[in-house]
């Protein structure tokens, strides 16, 4: 069974679209993450949610806005979709400060 | 405020070879956890190793050694006998007190030659 499952793996839209990755964690963890890779393979937090609650949002555009039904899931819609937001997107999850586990990533095409 | 320097962009080494990744750390927190990542060509990232702060003691498992020194923040990652299934890029990470966020350096780039 995968930890951290993020779905699609890969997504090509166009510009001014709106699309959501899907993350679900079968782990009991109680943090999810989102991090962000740009295409110098540098990796940054977007949010993180603990037990449902919002606990980090980075500066990020407010196009980008996270949700959280329940402790297993945390899906990333975007708005308005530009083409500085092509990059991978990393899902995430831990219990407390331990160990991250990530899923495999989606990579985001904007064109 | 955290942060993780991996100085080495980029390093190539012919197979065999041992290879040192180092890492770098910032943080004013007496409590915190290491990590480092391995990101193959396939693009996913690989957890390898979390060590605390309060433990010292340097780790071995198969081909891997990581060496963790406070004196010098530093926690550097060596590869012996590398392969070329080794190359890949690596992240050294940081998360420290009652952070949450896990801090990357910005990744070192291995690439073993046959």
């Amino acid at each position: 069974d995968t930890a951290v499952s993020q779905t699609p793996k890969y997504l090509v839209t166009q510009m001014g679209n709106d699309k959501s990755i899907k993350c679900e964690q079968n782990l009991g963890h109680d943090t999810m993450y989102w991090y962000k890779q740009d295409s110098k393979k540098f990796l940054k937090i977007m949010f993180s949610y603990n037990n449902k609650e919002l606990i980090i949002n980075e500066t990020v555009p407010n196009r980008f806005s996270p949700k959280s039904p329940d402790k297993a899931h945390l899906n990333l819609h975007i708005n308005s979709l530009e083409l500085g937001d092509s990059a991978v997107y990393f899902c995430a999850s831990s219990q407390g400060r331990r160990d991250r586990h990530f899923g495999s990533g989606t990579r985001l095409t904007v064109v | 405020a955290q942060k993780v320097t991996q100085a080495q962009t980029e390093i190539s080494v012919v197979e065999k070879e041992d290879v040192t990744l180092d890492c770098v750390y910032e943080t004013r927190d007496t409590t915190y956890y290491l990590f480092w990542y391995k990101q193959p060509p396939s693009g996913e990232l690989v957890f390898l190793i979390r060590r605390n702060s309060f433990d010292e003691q340097n780790e071995i498992s198969g081909r891997y050694s990581w060496n963790f020194q406070k004196s010098t923040s530093s926690f550097n990652f060596t590869i012996t006998a590398s392969q070329v299934v080794d190359s890949a890029v690596y992240f050294c990470a940081l998360v420290s007190g009652s952070a949450r966020q896990l801090t990357f350096g910005s990744g070192t780039q291995l690439t073993v030659l046959p």
